[in-house]
């Protein structure tokens, strides 16, 4: 959906390093979620915020920090405690609540050098 | 919470024949299931969803299935193509609840 911009593409991160992964989206939506995707795995959910200033765990939450400041954005931070970083990261956003249609962004894929 | 459970893991038809994909669910306030797609290093997109009030919905040649007793779920793709290959995720949620539960996904191959 051209609605949601994940950056970068690719993002590689050096041991003890901090990375940030962008979500942008203009489809006005609430809700807002970051999922974590193993090599034949499913989505792993890792943060949600369903209103601005306002967020909540999911079930892997550590290692990582969100923030939501903006209606259209939700960056996620891979810090230096999350020990095995390297998969493919979805952002995703709703209209409101988990019962609506879920729309992604293309994804980052993040590696360690 | 909700458990969503997913079959087969992986799943090879010949191009033309039907394939299914079955889901089960665990909270029987669940009233809403979507179904995804996703291609090789693409994003996951709806295909279709369904919700509680129906037992059933279609879209040319997906279709999905409900049986709210059973808990159970089908996707349903007939006159398979090449492109239909894919991983093949669902999904449930209620009403008031904060986020999707996916299933584990079904990678289908269509062998031309």
């Amino acid at each position: 959906d051209g609605g949601i911009t994940q950056s970068p593409k690719y993002l590689f991160r050096k041991e003890g390093q901090n990375v940030t992964l962008s979500c942008e989206q203009n489809l006005n939506h609430d809700a807002m979620y970051w999922y974590r995707q193993d090599p034949g795995q499913g989505l792993r959910l890792i943060y949600y915020s369903q209103i601005v200033n306002d967020f909540q765990k999911g079930d892997i939450a550590e290692g990582y920090s969100v923030s939501r400041e903006k209606k259209e954005s939700f960056p996620l931070t891979v810090t230096s405690a999350q020990k095995n970083p390297t998969a493919f990261y979805l952002c995703a956003s709703s209209t409101t609540g988990g019962d609506q249609p879920q729309h992604f962004g293309d994804g980052t894929r993040l590696s360690i050098l | 919470g909700e458990n969503v459970e997913q079959h087969p893991s992986t799943l090879s038809v010949q191009e033309g024949d039907s394939a299914v994909i079955k889901c089960t669910y665990s909270d029987s306030a669940s009233n809403y299931f979507p179904w995804y797609k996703q291609e090789l290093g693409k994003r996951p997109q709806l295909i279709i969803d369904i919700r509680s009030n129906v037992g059933e919905k279609k879209d040319q040649r997906i279709a999905v299935t409900l049986n709210k007793t059973a808990k159970h779920f089908s996707l349903h793709i007939t006159e398979t193509q090449p492109e239909d290959s894919a991983v093949y995720f669902c999904a449930a949620s209620t009403t008031g609840a904060n986020n999707l539960f996916f299933g584990t996904g079904t990678r289908l191959t269509v062998i031309p």
